[in-house]
Formats: structure tokens, sequence, C-alpha cells
């Protein structure tokens, strides 16, 4: 049963645009959403992370909106350059299982000169 | 500081065969976790461990094992491999930030297959 979903398995988008990343989720419960950037044969990148107490949080071109109503959360980039090309994954976790995030399937991001 | 390290890299093993991926978190991170990742079922969690005790346990068979030492390295087993345990194994160390949040950091990786 797949908790989390990421529901675009691609973005195209020109540089200097942004970015806009979905991500839905099923279980009220979890308390933390994080966002994590991929290449081939790597390990995911930390990008951002966002507990349920807030709606949004920031760091640097990357910004994280929640919202619990909807169970739904964005990673906006901005402005996209195209290094971000990669395949972005959403993740989620509850404080009482800490340790074990539960992830999306994936976005392929592709930004084009 | 150093991120997580994961050893080896790559590795081949044939059907039948036991199989051991090591694992060094971020330092003072203290709880470890494992994942398999794998085209048809994506990123699913194996097992969690802190302070050297299993703190939550994906839906595994008990051929995947681990456990975690004193210094917070962390061990996982897989026994009896079938072709199906072929994927990249991500170990990811973790910790929650000053400000109420979580972050989880991966390691590059152990590429297996299962000949």
């Amino acid at each position: 049963d797949q908790q989390v979903k990421q529901n675009s398995p691609s973005l195209s988008v020109q540089e200097g645009r942004i970015s806009i990343l979905n991500c839905d989720y099923t279980n009220s419960m979890f308390d933390y959403f994080l966002w994590y950037k991929k290449y081939p044969a790597e390990g995911p990148t930390f990008l951002i992370s966002i507990s349920s107490i807030k709606d949004k949080n920031e760091d640097g071109r990357f910004t994280v909106f929640l919202n619990k109503s909807a169970k739904h959360l964005s990673l906006h980039i901005v402005p996209s350059q195209p290094g971000d090309s990669a395949v972005y994954f959403c993740a989620a976790g509850r404080g009482s299982t800490l340790g074990r995030l539960y992830f999306g399937r994936g976005t392929q991001l592709t930004v084009w000169p | 500081k150093a991120g997580v390290t994961q050893t080896p890299r790559y590795l081949i093993k044939t059907r039948g065969q036991q199989v051991t991926l090591s694992c060094s978190p971020i330092s003072g991170h203290r709880s470890v976790s494992w994942y398999q990742q794998t085209p048809g079922q994506g990123l699913q969690f194996l097992f969690e461990y802190f302070s050297e005790t299993q703190r939550n346990k994906g839906n595994f068979p008990g051929r995947f094992s681990g456990r975690q030492f004193s210094n917070s390295r962390s061990e996982m087993n897989v026994s009896t491999l079938e072709l199906g345990d072929s994927a990249l194994y991500l170990c990811a160390s973790s910790h929650t930030t000053g400000q109420g949040s979580y972050e989880q950091y991966f390691g590059p990786g152990t590429r297996l297959t299962v000949t």
C-alpha cells in the first residue's frame, strides 16, 4: 500500500523558471516530510525537510509547502538550473517510528537551457 | 563532517550464498536505517537501529538481518541469497534538528547482483 505518492513521473522545465514537484500522502499520522534528489547509481541526497507543525520551510532555492488538510506537499525550486535535473523523491515518517521513511516513486525533473 | 559511508560499493554473489554489507553513519548520529531499492518496488525500508537495538523493522523475510555496534556502525546480512535480492542497498543515518525537524542522510549504496 503506497502511503506516499508522486503522481507525475516526469517534469520538464526551462532554465530560470520555477519547478514545482508534488507529493500526496494518505497517512494523517505522518510527522515529518523530506525531499531528496537522486542521480543514477548514487544514494539520495537530502534537500529539505518540514515537520507537520509547519506549513512552509525554505532553504536557498528550495521551498517546501505542506497542506495537511489536503495531505499534500510540494517542492518549489526557483530558479531552476540544468544541474537540478535528477529524480526527486518525497518521503514521510512518523515520530513514533523515527528512522522509517515511506518513499514515493519519484519524479524525473529535466531542466533545459 | 564526513558523510555516510558504505562498503563495498559493488558485490556479485551467487544464489544460496550469504553477504554482509557495512555502513558507517555520520559522526554523532545514533540512528542507522537500511533500505532496498529496486526498479519494481522503489525504496523499501528494511530496518532501523538505534543505540545497538533494532527499533523498527520492515516487511522483509528473516533472511535479512542487521546489527549495530557501540560506535554506531552497522552491518546488514542477507543469507541464502535469491535472484530477487539483486538491488541497491542503501544505508542512512539520521537525527532530529534543534528546530524540531528530522533529517536522514543516505550513503552511496551497495549494488548487489545475485547470479
